[in-house]
C-alpha cells in the first residue's frame, strides 16, 4: 500500500526558505504512471495547488508561487522536495504531498491526487 | 477567491439526499475533467470522485458525481453521520496551467 509521508520543520522565520520532504513507502516515484505534488492549507481555509512534476523532468507549479517554488526529486531515496523562499506569514499552512494522476482522454486533462500524506504543518513566525 | 465555486456550506438529516455545486469556466470545468475530495476535520483529504463520476473502490456507492458543461455536482444519498466533513472540487485549469480547487462546502449532518 503506498504511503506518503512529508517532514521537516515546523517553524520558519519570514524571508526565510521553507524546506520539506515527502517519503514514499510501498512504491516507487519512478513508476511510469504518475506524477507527484504539493498543496497545502491554511489554517481554516481551503486547499491550494503548489506544483506537481514527473520524475523524468516534467514540472508544473502554482502561476502565484512560480517565482519562489522550486519542487526536486531523489529518485535514490524515494523521495521529494518543496522549497518556499522569502516566505511570509501567508505561508502558514498545512502542507500536504500526493500521489498524482494525470491523463488526457476525450473529456480533456484528468488530474486526480491520491494518495496523501497526512500533511505537516508549517508556521511562519519570528 | 477560488477559481471553481462552491456553496460554503450544506446540510441534510440522516438518510436525506444532498447535493453540492461546483462552478467552473470554459478553461477548466468545460475542458477538463472534475475530481472531489472529502476532508474530514484533523485529516489528509482523501479522493471521493475522479473523472467526473468514477468512485474509487472503497468509496461507497452513495457518493456519486456529474458534470454538464462548466458545473459539477457531489450526490451523497442515504446521508449519514460519517457524512460530516468538507467537501472540495478540483480539475486542470488551462488557461492558468495548473491545478484549481473549489473554495470547499462544510456538511452538516443535522
Amino acid at each position: 500500500q503506498l504511503q506518503l509521508q512529508e517532514s521537516g520543520p515546523g517553524l520558519v522565520k519570514p524571508s526565510e526558505t521553507l524546506s520539506l520532504t515527502c517519503t514514499v513507502s510501498g512504491g516507487s516515484i519512478s513508476s511510469s504512471n504518475y506524477y507527484w505534488g504539493w498543496i497545502r492549507q491554511p489554517p481554516g481555509k481551503g486547499l491550494e495547488w503548489i506544483g506537481s512534476f514527473y520524475y523524468r523532468g516534467n514540472t508544473y507549479y502554482s502561476p502565484s508561487l512560480k517565482s519562489r517554488v522550486t519542487i526536486s526529486v531523489d529518485t535514490s531515496k524515494n523521495q521529494f522536495s518543496l522549497k518556499l523562499s522569502s516566505v511570509t506569514a501567508a505561508d502558514t499552512a498545512v502542507y500536504y504531498c500526493a500521489r498524482i494522476m494525470i491523463t488526457f482522454g476525450v473529456d480533456g486533462m484528468d488530474n486526480w491526487f491520491d494518495p496523501w500524506g497526512p500533511g505537516t504543518l508549517v508556521n511562519v513566525s519570528s | 477567491q477560488s477559481v471553481l465555486t462552491q456553496p460554503p456550506s450544506a446540510s441534510g438529516t440522516p438518510g436525506q439526499r444532498v447535493t453540492i455545486s461546483c462552478s467552473g469556466s470554459s478553461s477548466n470545468i468545460g475542458s477538463n475533467t472534475v475530481n472531489w475530495y472529502q476532508q474530514v476535520p484533523g485529516t489528509a483529504p482523501k479522493l471521493l470522485i475522479y473523472t467526473n463520476d468514477q468512485r474509487p473502490s472503497e468509496v461507497p456507492d452513495r457518493f456519486s458525481g456529474s458534470k454538464s458543461g462548466t458545473s459539477a455536482s457531489l450526490a451523497i444519498s442515504g446521508l449519514q453521520s460519517e457524512d460530516e466533513a468538507d467537501y472540495y472540487c478540483a480539475g486542470w485549469d488551462d488557461s492558468l496551467n495548473g491545478a484549481v480547487f473549489g473554495g470547499g462546502t462544510q456538511l452538516t449532518v443535522l
